[in-house]
Parts: C-alpha cells; structure tokens; sequence
C-alpha cells in the first residue's frame, strides 16, 4: 500500500522568502504525482504534474522536483506572497488507478 | 475555476434522510472520482469510473451509493448516513485514468 508522507505539517514564513514543501512515498512504482493547492473549504486546484520519467517541472514561480528511486519530491515557490498561504497537497498516482494523497502542508505567508 | 462543477455546495441531512451529490464535467474526459477528505486525514478514494465503468470500490460501506450515468455526470446517493460521515467530498476527472486529475470545489457534508 502506498503511503505518502509531507514533511512539515505546517509552515509560517515572512513575505518574500522562498518555500520548501516535502513529499515522500514508501512504492517507487508510481505513474505520475501531482502538487495541488486547497484554500480553506474548497476544492483542489492542480498545481504541477511530474510524470514517473521526468525530473521536475516548472510554472513561474513554482518548480517540483522529483527522485523516483528514493522516492521524494520537492515543491519550492519562490518569492513568496500572502496570496500562497494554503494547504499544499502531494499525491502519487499508482498503476492501480489511485492517487494516494499525504496530509497537506498549511503555509502561512506573512505579510 | 476547473471544469468540475459539484452541487450542492453545502447539505446538512439527518441520519434517516436520502440525498444525493452531483459532479459534473464538460471536459471530455473519461475517468471520474469520489473522492472523501474528513478534517485532519489525506483525501481517501471512495470510487472511480471509467467509461461509465466502476473499475474501483475503495471498501466504501453501502450506504454511500455512486452512479454514473454517462461519461459528464457523477453521482453520489446518500442514505442512513452516520454523524463520522460529515466531511468534504470532492470530485475528480481525468482524460484517462492515471492522467492529471482536477476536481471541484467540492460539497460540504454534515450529518445531524
């Protein structure tokens, strides 16, 4: 069973510093996995897909990483804002048709 | 906005009633989700089609009933639900299965 792991529960940094968010799961086998944003009571919004073969992937000011063999990956957002402050969410989708998720990072990005 | 629309966004429901959630998606795709996120736990999987096809059934009790009609629409029947069943309940589709996923804003279960 995969098991997905984010690494720190929750984050609080000054505006304009860069963020690490932590992913890490247990089955190297993974088709694909994906970074999504969750505002407070509302739905997912896709942030960045990395398929099993690529090493990372980039949209303005968001760049994932991903080591499938050591299983991680790594989500920065540079110069952060306060319009960041969400949950971030990682999930691997597995050949069994599942995205397994971990439990979200919570930013808060202070002005 | 993602192109996955659930209605209602909100529903508060008592343990003898009968509801049902709606997901619809204009995109084309082919695979859709049922989706569970309970406050402090990751999202669990509850169902998913493909080509009107249930292809999984993430041990889900039978009082949660899923149907699809067609490949834009997703149900979810609700009948004698438990106080442990509130939670938010999201919606996804995907082009194929295994494909990026996107999901809609989602319908805020409480049960009373």
């Amino acid at each position: 069973k995969q098991e997905v792991t984010q690494i720190p529960a929750a984050l609080s940094v000054p505006e304009g510093e860069n963020l690490v968010l932590n992913c890490s799961f247990t089955d190297s086998a993974i088709y694909n996995l994906q970074w999504f944003r969750q505002d407070p009571g509302k739905g997912l919004t896709s942030l960045l897909l990395i398929q099993s073969s690529q090493r990372e992937q980039t949209s303005g000011r968001l760049n994932a990483s991903l080591d499938k063999s050591s299983g991680r990956s790594t989500l920065y957002i540079a110069a952060s804002q306060p319009g960041d402050s969400a949950t971030y969410l990682c999930a691997v989708s597995s050949n069994d048709y599942k995205l397994s998720f971990g439990a979200g990072t919570t930013v808060t990005v202070r002005a | 906005e993602t192109g996955v629309t659930q209605t209602p966004r909100h529903l508060v429901m008592g343990m003898t009633n009968k509801k049902s959630l709606k997901c619809e998606q204009h995109l084309g795709h082919n695979a859709m989700y049922w989706y569970k996120q309970s406050a402090k736990k990751p999202l669990e999987l509850m169902f998913v089609y493909s080509l009107e096809e249930r292809v999984e059934n993430n041990s889900v009790p039978s009082r949660f009933s899923p149907e699809c009609p067609n490949s834009s629409h997703l149900f979810l029947h609700l009948h004698t639900l438990q106080p442990e069943d509130s939670a938010l309940y999201l919606c996804a589709s995907s082009q194929e299965l295994l494909i990026e996923a996107f999901f809609g804003q989602g319908t805020r279960l409480t049960v009373v």
